[in-house]
């Protein structure tokens, strides 16, 4: 399979700027997705990137390079509850069924 | 509008016993998935459908687990004589609009199944 691999948890402190990095294998990349998992919650959509180059969503924003097989997912002015699993997702064909990470757990701190 | 919803949201079984788990995708979603996630790890895919029938069940673990959407909506997943190993969450999501079958085909989850197989 494509190994996705995310660090663990990363904890930092509220109202500070914190980068969660995302390596992926690029042979058949066709899109990278992340996703906000609270405790015992749904994932929620958060950003795509298909293109090199950075997408911004207000405090949030993702970067993409292909070649590298490298994404991020940027979390600015981080507040309490921002605390949550942080998943990367890569698709790798055009049906769309995604290949997930283990996931981030982000621990916002007062 | 509504999003995906799954029930039950809880079940538990015992091992060797037969579970139905629904799924109700967005209204109009052509595209539904099935998931499941372990504790502390991402979903695992199991099997997509595109209307009717099934694109590809290729994360389907055995043949004890079985899928269906009869009419293009509602899916349910069938897992026969379930084993302790098969207690997890089971996600289900589903993805663009009817007509449209863009790149970005955001998948929207439903908040899960957790089933326990005692």
């Amino acid at each position: 399979g494509q190994n996705i691999d995310q660090p663990t948890e990363m904890t930092a402190t509220e109202g500070a700027i914190v980068q969660i990095n995302c390596t992926y294998q690029t042979s058949g990349f066709n899109g990278l997705f992340w996703y906000q998992q609270h405790a015992g919650e749904a994932p929620t959509f958060l950003s795509y990137n298909v293109l090199d180059g950075l997408e911004e969503k207000g405090r949030f924003s993702s970067f993409l390079s292909r070649s590298k097989g490298y994404s991020y997912l940027l979390l600015k002015e981080l507040q309490m509850k921002d605390s949550a699993s942080y998943l990367c997702a890569v698709r790798y064909d055009s049906w769309g069924k995604l290949q997930f990470g283990a996931g981030t757990q982000v621990v916002v701190t007062p | 509008g509504a999003g995906v919803s799954q029930t039950p949201s809880n079940k538990v079984t015992e091992k060797g016993k037969y579970v139905e788990l629904r799924c109700d995708p967005i209204s109009g979603h052509t595209a539904l998935y099935w998931y499941r996630q372990s504790l502390g790890q991402g979903p695992e895919f199991l099997i997509y459908f595109q209307g009717t029938g099934a694109a590809d069940d290729s994360g389907l673990p055995n043949d004890r687990f079985f899928a269906v959407r009869p009419e293009g909506s509602v899916s349910t997943l069938k897992i026969q004589r379930t084993e302790r190993g098969d207690s997890a969450v089971y996600l289900c999501a589903s993805s663009s609009p009817a007509g449209q079958m863009s790149s970005t085909d955001t998948q929207y989850f439903g908040p899960g199944t957790r089933l326990t197989v005692l």
